[in-house]
């Protein structure tokens, strides 16, 4: 069974850094882009960036390069999402998701559960 | 970007209705276009993909069409269970984006 299962809820104050996790299993880890997703309070969904764990190729949307980092180790089958100082506006769920297939174009089949990050002073 | 513009934003129907929901392009996409069922508090689910290709396990009243820059999601007989937002999503290129949700109330 392919699950993705999200580290927990944080949260930080602004200008703290944080790195949330994506952990996978059922399936090949690197042989799938895994994708970030925001969804802020009472918002749509934002796609953010992702990444091939074989390789660590990693694309970002424009609105979120520069912002925050997405990383990989498929030695333990875990992508990750960082960011270096956080901000208020940084307030949202984050969505990890595995693309359907091997080829690049593909859509989110399987996601995780959500991590809530909250960042108030 | 390409940006993804869904109609309408709002859709207030009733059990057994037939429901549409349009997703526009700003730039041909060819057929790479998804669509999501999201609840609330749940992560989205993917009903659709490469435009009209349905995801397995889901209920064959949930159809795709469209290509190019149109694309639509019609729901043949609206359950109880289909109460939710929906997203429609590209990815025709690295940077993908999603429409802004279409939320679909009881009438």
């Amino acid at each position: 069974e392919v699950q993705l299962v999200q580290s927990g809820a944080e949260v930080k104050k602004p200008g703290e850094s944080l790195k949330i996790s994506c952990k996978g299993s059922g399936y090949s880890f690197t042989s799938f882009w895994i994708g970030w997703v925001r969804q802020m309070p009472g918002r749509g969904l934002e796609w953010m960036g992702i990444i091939y764990p074989g390789d660590s190729d990693t694309r970002y949307s424009p609105s979120f390069q520069g912002q925050v980092t997405i990383s990989a180790d498929k030695s333990i089958s875990t992508a990750y999402l960082q960011w270096s100082s956080l901000k208020a506006s940084d307030t949202a769920i984050y969505y990890c998701a595995k693309q359907g297939g091997v080829a690049a174009l593909q859509a989110f089949d399987y996601w995780g559960q959500g991590t809530l990050v909250t960042v108030s002073s | 970007d390409i940006q993804m513009t869904q109609s309408p934003s709002t859709l207030s129907a009733s059990v057994g209705d037939r429901v549409t929901i349009t997703c526009r392009a700003s730039q041909s996409i060819g057929n790479w276009l998804a669509w999501y069922q999201q609840k609330p508090g749940k992560a989205p689910k993917l009903l659709i993909y490469e435009a009209s290709s349905l995801e397995r396990g889901v209920p064959s009243r949930f159809s795709g069409s469209g290509s190019g820059t149109e694309f639509t999601l019609t729901i043949s007989s609206l359950q109880p269970d289909d109460f939710a937002t929906y997203y429609c999503q590209q990815y025709n290129s690295y940077s993908r984006t999603f429409g802004q949700g279409t939320k679909v109330e009881i009438k």
